[in-house]
């Protein structure tokens, strides 16, 4: 049973739009909720978290929405970069920061200049 | 910069052999998670230390063990190797809770990885 699920597998977006990738959750516990970016060769490298007390989370160009009752949560890329292309990851967790990470299937997402 | 090192980079075994791979923590960092990432899926919980103790485990069977040593660094060690044990082994530095230090966010940090090839 995947607890975590993500979409779309893979996006293709032109520099400077928006980049959208979502992820719906089953598991009412999971208390923290993170997106990671990984480049081929690399570990996943953490983006951006949140928790579920807060409905939208920004850290420059980068954005979380959460909705608790739809238990979805969306991470957006504003003015994508080629830089930007990696696989993406939504994860999520019911021991804080600190527990077992369940990661959505990956995003692979392609900025073209 | 996560500042977590595995070793090694690469690896090839055959079906049966049994193998170590390492993990250098960051300093003060008294839990590490391990991960297993198959070719083009997410990571998935292999299972957790917290000063020296196994503190949760994944659905792996028993041939997945581990262990953590007082210098922050870890071992995952797979007995019996069979071809779907192919993957990239991750492992997750973790901080405690306010202990991330300045500048740095509570987070698990990953390592580069592992990558095992199982013929």
């Amino acid at each position: 049973q995947q607890q975590v699920k993500q979409s779309p597998q893979s996006l293709i977006v032109q520099k400077g739009g928006i980049s959208i990738i979502n992820c719906a959750y089953e598991n009412t516990a999971f208390d923290y909720f993170p997106w990671y970016q990984q480049f081929p060769g690399k570990g996943p490298a953490l983006l951006i978290a949140i928790r579920p007390d807060v409905s939208e989370k920004k850290e420059g160009r980068f954005t979380i929405s959460f909705n608790k009752s739809a238990k979805q949560f969306s991470l957006h890329i504003m003015d994508s970069q080629p830089g930007d292309s990696a696989t993406y990851f939504c994860a999520a967790s019911s021991g804080g920061s600190q527990g077992n990470l369940i990661f959505g299937k990956g995003t692979k997402l392609s900025v073209k200049p | 910069e996560t500042g977590v090192t595995q070793s090694p980079t690469h690896l090839i075994k055959t079906r049966g052999q049994q193998v170590t791979l390492r993990c250098s923590s960051q300093s003060g960092h008294n839990t590490v998670s391990w991960y297993q990432q198959a070719l083009g899926q997410g990571p998935q919980f292999i299972f957790q230390y917290y000063r020296e103790e196994e503190n949760g485990r994944g659905n792996f069977p028993p041939r997945f063990s581990g262990l953590q040593f007082p210098n922050y660094s870890s071992e995952l060690n797979v007995n019996a190797l069979e071809l779907d044990d192919s993957a990239l082994y991750l492992c997750a530095s973790i901080p405690g809770r306010g202990l991330a230090g300045p500048g740095r966010k509570e987070t698990q940090y990953f390592g580069p990885g592992t990558r095992l090839l199982v013929l």
